[in-house]
């Protein structure tokens, strides 16, 4: 069983292009994350998605970003006019199911997506 | 809100000496607790995980407990291996999000 597949690894992009960044779950697993690390920083939920729906995206921001989950396909995450401050890692996570026994649930991360906005 | 503070790094230890990297917890209600490490290159992988206090999670020689009196969970091992040289991310999960430590880098020499 593949774990959580993200592509590209490394991206480069200069400002004002978009970024998309892929991520496809672990088999079977319907429920997925997205953060973002920071240089010298932790890391910062971004957004929660089940197939078809953003079930919450607190941690996104307002502008420029987007993010889909759909019924086929990986994951997306779009960044629109890439600014310097945008250049991170991007990780996505995948879980089964939000909670067991009412904890929840482990989530599974990809090797990230390292996003250098020139 | 909900935080986690983890004590900063790096830390760079000798072969078979003990480890321990502070993680304290900010939360409502009752969260779970765990531990990620991070090889260079790689993603997250969950190390252990505590679902309530007092509990103890342990796994490859690593253990922390849930203490809920203190609100920490420090992670500690015996004796490190250069094996063990990674970013170390203390988190703690409460409703539907994660929130995660900045990490600590640790160095085993040999």
């Amino acid at each position: 069983n593949a774990g959580v597949m993200q592509n590209p690894r490394h991206l480069v992009r200069r400002r004002g292009q978009e970024a998309r960044l892929r991520c496809s779950p672990m088999k079977g697993h319907s429920h997925v994350y997205w953060y973002r690390q920071l240089p010298e920083e932790g890391l910062k939920f971004m957004v929660y998605l089940q197939k078809e729906n953003i079930i919450d995206e607190s941690g996104m921001p307002k502008e420029r970003f987007s993010a889909e989950f759909p019924k086929e396909g990986p994951s997306i995450l779009r960044i629109q006019q890439v600014v310097r401050g945008d250049s991170a890692a991007y990780f996505c996570a995948s879980s089964p199911r939000v909670r067991l026994a009412g904890i929840l649930n482990e989530q599974f991360f990809g090797p990230g997506t390292r996003l250098t906005v020139l | 809100g909900d935080s986690v503070t983890q004590m900063e790094g790096p830390v760079t230890l000798s072969e078979e000496a003990f480890l321990t990297i502070n993680c304290t917890y900010t939360a409502t209600g009752y969260p779970s607790l765990f531990w990620y490490v991070q090889y260079p290159g790689e993603g997250l992988q969950l190390l252990l995980k505590a679902t309530k206090a007092d509990d103890k999670g342990s796994n490859k020689g690593f253990e922390a407990t849930y203490r809920k009196e203190t609100t920490s969970f420090h992670l500690e091992k015996g004796s490190v291996q250069v094996s063990d040289s990674a970013v170390y991310f203390c988190a703690l999960v409460t409703g539907n999000q994660f929130y995660f430590g900045t990490g600590t880098s640790l160095t085993v020499i040999p």
